[in-house]
């Protein structure tokens, strides 16, 4: 059970945009950034959000990330076949001293 | 380039113990925090540990507190995780990391290593 909480999969078909939600608690996303990573098939994670709303260079932006409150979303818009693959939301938890992140989201693009 | 190259990963008895390493190159880890994330097979990213630029300040996931040790050595830029009395549900592939402050982001990665505990 992961303390921060994503839905297991979601799927769209190309060109479409999909959203996928973080929820969290006052201890890790009400007060502390949320940072976004994506994991392609077979490789590492890589950094796709960082600071809630941030793009690092080089990251397309048809990814957009929000916070609200103590839950946070990442979006996806013009869906493409390599935008398959994992996302993780993660953030500082004040309570546990530690990094905590979701337990990652599958994207299928139809 | 960035690159951060772990090794030390392999097969380990329940109890063993196995160092990780992770070199990098492009990338100067003195002016970072440097962590280590982990991912059992077919399962989702859980942050093990990190360590401050001087090495003064350490956080561990509860998890592994008192069997696992971060370490690092900003003169051969490198990072290292120490892991004794391995228990079987440590097996993962380890990823070691760069951290902007102990609440940021992690970036770079590098590609990981296996750790397989079992007898």
């Amino acid at each position: 059970q992961s303390v921060l909480t994503q839905p297991p999969s979601v799927s769209e078909a190309p060109r479409q945009r999909v959203t996928i939600s973080c929820s969290g608690s006052s201890s890790n996303i009400g007060n502390n950034a949320v940072n976004w990573y994506q994991q392609l098939p077979g490789k590492a994670p890589k950094l796709l959000i960082y600071y809630n709303s941030l793009l690092p260079s080089g990251v397309s932006d048809r990814f957009s990330g929000s916070k609200s409150g103590t839950s946070a979303s990442l979006a996806i818009s013009g869906l493409q076949a390599e935008d398959e693959a994992h996302y993780y939301c993660a953030a500082w938890d004040n309570s546990l001293s530690g990094v905590v992140f979701g337990g990652g989201t599958k994207l299928t693009v139809l | 380039e960035v690159y951060l190259v772990e090794s030390g990963g392999g097969l380990v008895q329940p109890g063993g113990s196995l160092r990780l390493s992770c070199a990098a190159s492009g990338f100067t880890i003195s002016g970072y925090w440097m962590s280590w994330v982990r991912q059992a097979p077919g399962k989702g990213l859980e942050w093990v540990a990190s360590i401050k630029q001087d090495g003064s300040e350490k956080y561990y996931v509860d998890s592994v507190k008192g069997r696992l040790t971060i370490s690092r050595d900003n003169a051969e830029n490198s990072l290292f995780l120490q892991m004794n009395s391995l228990r079987g549900e440590d097996t993962a592939v380890y990823y070691c990391a760069g951290q902007v402050g102990p609440t940021g982001w992690f970036d770079p990665w590098g590609q990981g290593t296996l750790v397989t505990v079992s007898s």
